[in-house]
């Protein structure tokens, strides 16, 4: 089975600070990916990747970077907290495969609050 | 822009029911629809992908179904438990391998 994980389950921050989230799979897969989870509002990309060193933008990118230097791991990083922030942050994998067959497997979450 | 949506938005049922959940998506030129079980607090479990080119897929007591043409899917459960008590997700890929749209889902209780 593939195995996603997040490094921290419940996390909290001061405003202004900077956060480093934390996310590694062990299939090998190409893709991974950032979605911050908000009630009412489902599951939104901020960013993915599609290989080491590569990244691209998704929905609402602003106020957030990634890095990606090897490639089981890929990291979210806020440069600035701030209280909109506050949200849980879901990881996922997926192998690049054929395209219509490749499922995304997620990770436990990531529960931020930012003071 | 793709857009799916989920109805309900709750659901409770009794024990050993069987019950359908139904995602509705705007547009049909997809390459597969995913659906996921989160617990409260918890990441997304994969449950059964559907490919384009696939009417359905069962696993266990799930079975889920998939027309393109009229934009919906569903998944059916069938002799429901308590253990089933979860919000189910449909996650449309459409519009480029990357791009995934999720619904916000159905919460789902099974009452013993």
């Amino acid at each position: 089975d593939v195995k996603v994980t997040q490094s921290s389950r419940y996390l909290v921050k001061r405003t202004g600070e900077k956060v480093f989230l934390e996310c590694v799979q062990d299939m090998d897969h190409e893709n991974m990916f950032w979605y911050r989870q908000d009630p009412g509002l489902g599951l939104r990309l901020i960013y993915f990747s599609y290989d080491v060193k590569m990244k691209e933008k998704g929905d609402i990118p602003e106020g957030y970077s990634v890095s990606r230097e090897k490639k089981e791991r890929f990291s979210l990083i806020l440069e600035s907290a701030s209280t909109n922030q506050t949200s849980m942050y879901l990881c996922a994998s997926r192998s690049t495969g054929q395209v219509t067959n490749q499922p995304q497997h997620f990770g436990d979450g990531t529960r931020l609050s930012i003071l | 822009k793709q857009e799916v949506t989920q109805i309900p938005a709750a659901l409770s049922v009794p024990e050993g029911e069987n019950l359908v959940l139904n995602c509705s998506f705007t547009d049909s030129a997809i390459y597969n629809l995913q659906w996921f079980r989160q617990d409260p607090g918890k990441g997304l479990t994969s449950l059964l992908l559907i490919q384009s080119s696939q009417r359905e897929q069962t696993s266990g007591r799930l079975n889920a179904s998939l027309d393109k043409s009229s934009g919906r899917s569903t998944l059916y459960i069938a002799a429901s438990q308590p253990g089933d008590s979860a919000t189910y997700l449909c996650a449309v890929n459409s519009g480029g391998y990357q791009k995934v749209t999720f619904g916000i889902g159905t919460k789902l209780q099974v009452i013993p």
